[in-house]
């Protein structure tokens, strides 16, 4: 069975960081792009970034660019996303996606003072 | 960045019902496009990618199509499970975007 199950969301002052894990597991992870999307509270669906399958290439939307890192260690079928000087509109549900096809059940990031 | 534009935002309908929502691209994806239903407080499940490919496990009810720039997704006999937010997404080039949703309410 596919699995992915994300973890480190919490609550954070505006400027802090956070990093988010999802562990994956059901499917070849180390062949698979992987990706986080979010949604605010109310709102719809935003793609955040993606990585390819080795790492070599990263993709991210404009509004997180300089700030977020993606990640990955194929070694333990994780998938990370380093979040630094996070603002109020960064407040979301994460998911971490295969591919956009399978999802995890999200993380609550609140970026708040 | 490719603009997804989703209508009608919401929709009212009934059992047995059947409803097409419509995703326009501001510019051509050919058939990079994928739906996803969303219902509250869950992950979104993908339906549909390729603009007309089921996914697995999906029933048939669902059905996808269009290329270019205008696509449909269309939900036959609908059924209490299938009101939910739908969401059009392009993976043509990047950022993907997203459409704004499409609720289907009774």
């Amino acid at each position: 069975e596919v699995q992915m199950v994300e973890s480190g969301g919490g609550s954070v002052q505006p400027g802090g960081s956070l990093r988010l894990s999802c562990a994956a597991s059901g499917f070849t992870f180390r062949s698979s792009w992987m990706d986080w999307v979010r949604q605010a509270p109310g709102k719809g669906l935003e793609w955040v970034a993606n990585i390819k399958y080795d790492g070599s290439e990263k993709y991210y939307v404009d509004s997180v660019k300089g700030r977020f890192i993606i990640s990955r260690d194929n070694a333990e079928n994780s998938l990370y996303l380093q979040m630094n000087s996070l603002r109020a509109e960064d407040t979301a549900v994460y998911y971490c996606s295969w591919s956009l096809n399978s999802w995890g059940h999200g993380t609550l990031v609140t970026v708040s003072s | 960045d490719i603009q997804m534009t989703q209508s009608p935002s919401s929709l009212s309908a009934s059992v047995g019902d059947r409803v097409t929502i419509t995703c326009r691209a501001n510019q051509g994806i050919s058939n990079h496009l994928s739906w996803f239903q969303q219902k509250p407080g869950k992950a979104p499940k993908s339906l549909i990618y390729g603009a007309s490919n089921l996914q697995s496990g999906v029933p048939s009810k669902f059905s996808g199509s269009g290329s270019g720039t205008d696509f449909t997704l269309t939900i036959s006999n609908l059924q209490p499970e299938d009101f939910a937010t739908y969401y059009c997404l392009q993976y043509k080039s990047y950022p993907r975007t997203f459409g704004q949703g499409t609720k289907v309410e009774i």
